[in-house]
């Protein structure tokens, strides 16, 4: 089975500047999509980004980049000029692209935005 | 559109008993997958339905079964509760019906359970 590895359990950040949340992932598969989710203490899961295995290019969405190095099975999220409504949980999130909708999440890491 | 509702939010039974739990996707979404969410394990598919049928099928023991309808509702059931089932329980629905799109699953707000 595949695993999803976030090394970082919780991490802060002051307001404005910019962070990193890391996640490594294993497989051997060569298809699949990756997926950075945000779970705010009102426990609702939000996707923040996704990446296609196949593209070579990073994924970006407003504030939010990630920075996908395949052969190093690393997918890691940026979120640029941190905002208070940031501060979350945040799972990295794994999906083979031939086995249906079953997601693998890392243990995740718990933002803090510092005012 | 409505979003995935999840039915009830919170629930507290006794160890031995039975529960059922239901899960409406977002419309046209025929997809739905089940979560388990615990502090120590974080998040573990329980399994997916589509189309009424199970497409997928994490490791969890036979106490835990779901099912699907024709209008893409979904329950899941739990028989002869243990402590250690207490979580968050957290549906998730997507429209595709490909594996090899990349659609997103949509989460639902997850019902609490707590087996005393």
């Amino acid at each position: 089975a595949q695993t999803v590895t976030q090394s970082q359990p919780e991490m802060s950040v002051q307001e404005a500047e910019t962070v990193t949340l890391s996640c490594t992932y294993d497989t051997s598969e060569s298809d699949y999509y990756l997926f950075w989710y945000k779970q705010p203490p009102s426990r609702q899961m939000i996707l923040v980004i996704r990446q296609e295995a196949y593209k070579q290019q990073n994924a970006t969405e407003n504030r939010f980049s990630v920075n996908f190095q395949k052969a190093a099975k690393s997918f890691s999220l940026k979120i640029s000029d941190s905002q208070l409504g940031d501060a979350a949980m945040y799972f990295c999130a794994y999906r083979s692209a031939n086995t249906g909708n079953q997601f693998y999440f890392g243990t995740g890491t718990s933002l803090t935005v510092i005012p | 559109k409505a979003g995935v509702t999840q039915t009830p939010r919170y629930l507290i039974k006794t160890r031995g008993q039975q529960v059922t739990l239901s899960c409406s996707p977002i419309s046209g979404h025929r997809s739905v997958s089940w979560y388990q969410q615990t502090p120590g394990q974080g998040l573990q598919f329980l399994f997916e339905y589509f189309s009424e049928t199970q497409r997928n099928k994490g490791n969890f023991p036979g106490r835990f079964s779901g099912r699907q309808f024709s209008n893409s509702r979904s329950e899941m059931n739990v028989s002869t509760l243990e402590l250690g089932d207490s979580a968050l329980y957290l549906c998730a629905s997507s429209r595709a019906a490909d594996p090899a799109s990349s659609y997103e699953q949509y989460f639902g707000p997850g019902t609490r359970l707590t087996v005393t």
